[in-house]
C-alpha cells in the first residue's frame, strides 16, 4: 500500500529564508509524485510533479523538489520565502491509473 | 471549460436532509475524482471515475454516499440523511486518461458543506 508522510505539521521562516518541507513516500513501484499548495478558503493548485523523468523539479512561484529514490523523499523546496508564500502545501503519491493520497499537510507561515 | 468548477460553493443543510454537490470537470477529461477534506482526517479519496463508470469508489465512507457522472462530463456527488460528521469541503478534480500518462489532477475549488 502507498502512503505519504509530511514531517512537520507546521513550519515557520523568515521572508527571505530557505524553505524546506519535507516528504516521504512509500510505494512498492515507482510512483508519480506531487506537491499542491492551498491558499485559505481555496482548492489545491498544483505545484510540481514528477513523473519518472528528471529527478530535479522545477515548480510554479520559484518552487523546486528533487525525487531521492534512496531516500524514498520528495522534499520541497524554496531559496528565499516571500509572506505569499504562507500556505497549506500537501505531497501526494499515486500510482497510474488511482487516486491521489496525500499527506497530512505542512502549514508553512513566512514573519517579516 | 477553464478550470474544474463545483457548485454550490457553500451548503448549510440540517441533519438528515439529502444534499447533491456538483462537478464541472476541464473540458476533455475523462478522469474524475472526489475528495473530502475534513478537519480530522485531511485529505481523502471517495470515489474515481473513468468515462461514466466508477472503477474505484472504496472511498465511500457509507452507503448514504453516491455519485454518478453522465455524457463523461458532469458529476453529482449525493448524500443522503446528511449527519454532522459529514461536515467537510468535497473537493473535486479532473485529469487526462489516468493511466495513459495523463496524471495530473486539477482540483476545483470545493463545496463547503456544513451539516447543522
Amino acid at each position: 500500500a502507498q502512503s505519504v508522510t509530511q514531517l512537520g505539521s507546521h513550519v515557520s521562516v523568515s521572508e527571505g529564508a530557505l524553505v524546506l518541507l519535507r516528504c516521504n513516500y512509500s510505494s512498492s513501484v515507482p510512483p508519480y509524485l506531487f506537491w499542491y499548495v492551498q491558499y485559505p478558503n481555496q482548492g489545491l493548485q498544483l505545484l510540481l510533479k514528477y513523473t519518472s523523468a528528471a529527478t530535479l523539479v522545477k515548480g510554479i512561484n520559484g518552487f523546486e523538489a528533487e525525487f531521492k529514490k534512496s531516500e524514498t523523499s520528495f522534499h520541497l523546496t524554496k531559496p528565499s520565502a516571500h509572506m505569499s508564500d504562507a500556505a497549506e502545501y500537501f505531497c501526494a503519491v499515486k500510482q497510474a491509473g488511482t487516486a491521489l493520497i496525500f499527506g497530512k499537510g505542512t502549514t508553512l507561515s513566512v514573519s517579516s | 471549460g477553464a478550470g474544474v468548477s463545483q457548485s454550490p460553493s457553500n451548503k448549510v443543510t440540517e441533519k438528515g436532509k439529502d444534499v447533491e454537490l456538483r462537478c464541472d470537470p476541464i473540458s476533455g477529461h475523462t478522469a474524475l475524482y472526489w475528495y473530502r477534506q475534513s478537519l480530522g482526517q485531511g485529505l481523502e479519496f471517495l470515489i474515481y471515475f473513468q468515462g461514466n463508470s466508477a472503477p474505484d469508489k472504496s472511498g465511500l465512507p457509507s452507503d448514504r454516499f453516491s455519485a454518478e457522472r453522465t455524457g463523461g462530463s458532469v458529476s453529482t456527488l449525493t448524500i443522503q440523511r446528511t449527519q454532522q460528521e459529514d461536515s467537510a469541503v468535497y473537493l473535486c478534480a479532473s485529469s487526462g486518461d489516468a493511466g495513459y500518462g495523463q496524471e495530473t489532477q486539477y482540483f476545483g475549488p470545493g463545496t463547503r458543506l456544513l451539516v447543522l
